[in-house]
């Protein structure tokens, strides 16, 4: 079915660790978008693609990084894991600043 | 920078009450668009409003876009057990609203 891939679905991290989240669409998209969801504060954006090769800063970019090589994928890599960093993570894709479709998000827990 | 404020954060209403949530932004949007996030879920694209004044019908829920493009409103008439979830509203794409989390009293 097409839509939106992400993997992996949940991961335990040790403080420090590094780790990257993937994120894959099939409907040739070219937006890409990768949120975090914690209780009470809703989807905060942490950084998005207009297109291939091109990468944004959100709200909450920092201890982040991403990479969209192909089209198809949209990488957020976690350098040094930090407790603050546990979440619930969404990856989202769209034509343009429109329809979001949502992949079904990675729990990452740092200890 | 941009900001989406959406109220109330919770609400709880007993089932075949109507509900409604509020989303203002501190810009003008060029689009709204709403999605609905069932518990342990994730968010599913509900509607998107374009136009001044906008209002649009989904069996029963309305949504409506400010004539200012800056405020946007849904509104569940006679809600059911089925609509228990957080409600999100989203300028672009790009910035969301808090959400308001609904629970049904049976």
């Amino acid at each position: 079915n097409a839509g939106v891939t992400q993997t992996p679905k949940f991961r335990v991290l040790k403080t420090g660790q590094s780790m990257t989240l993937l994120c894959a669409q099939d409907m040739n998209h070219e937006y890409m978008y990768w949120y975090r969801q914690d209780p009470g504060m809703g989807l905060r954006l942490i950084h998005y693609s207009v297109g291939e090769g091109t990468t944004a800063k959100g709200e909450v970019p920092d201890g982040y990084n991403v990479s969209r090589l192909k089209k198809q994928n949209f990488l957020l890599g976690l350098e040094s894991a930090a407790p603050s960093q546990t979440s619930v993570y969404f990856c989202a894709s769209s034509y343009s600043w429109t329809e979001g479709i949502f992949g079904s998000g990675t729990r990452l827990t740092v200890v | 920078g941009q900001q989406v404020m959406q109220i109330p954060q919770y609400q709880h209403v007993q089932e075949g009450e109507d509900f409604t949530t509020y989303c203002n932004s501190s810009t003008t949007l060029s689009n709204i668009q709403w999605y609905k996030q069932r518990p342990g879920g994730h968010p599913v694209f509900l509607i998107q409003l374009v136009k001044s004044g906008e209002v649009k019908k989904q069996k029963r829920l309305t949504f409506q876009f400010g004539e200012a493009k800056k405020n946007s409103s849904l509104h569940i008439t006679a809600t059911q057990t089925t609509d228990v979830g957080t409600y999100f509203c989203a300028g672009g794409s790009i910035i969301f609203g808090k959400g308001t989390r609904l629970h049904i009293l049976p």
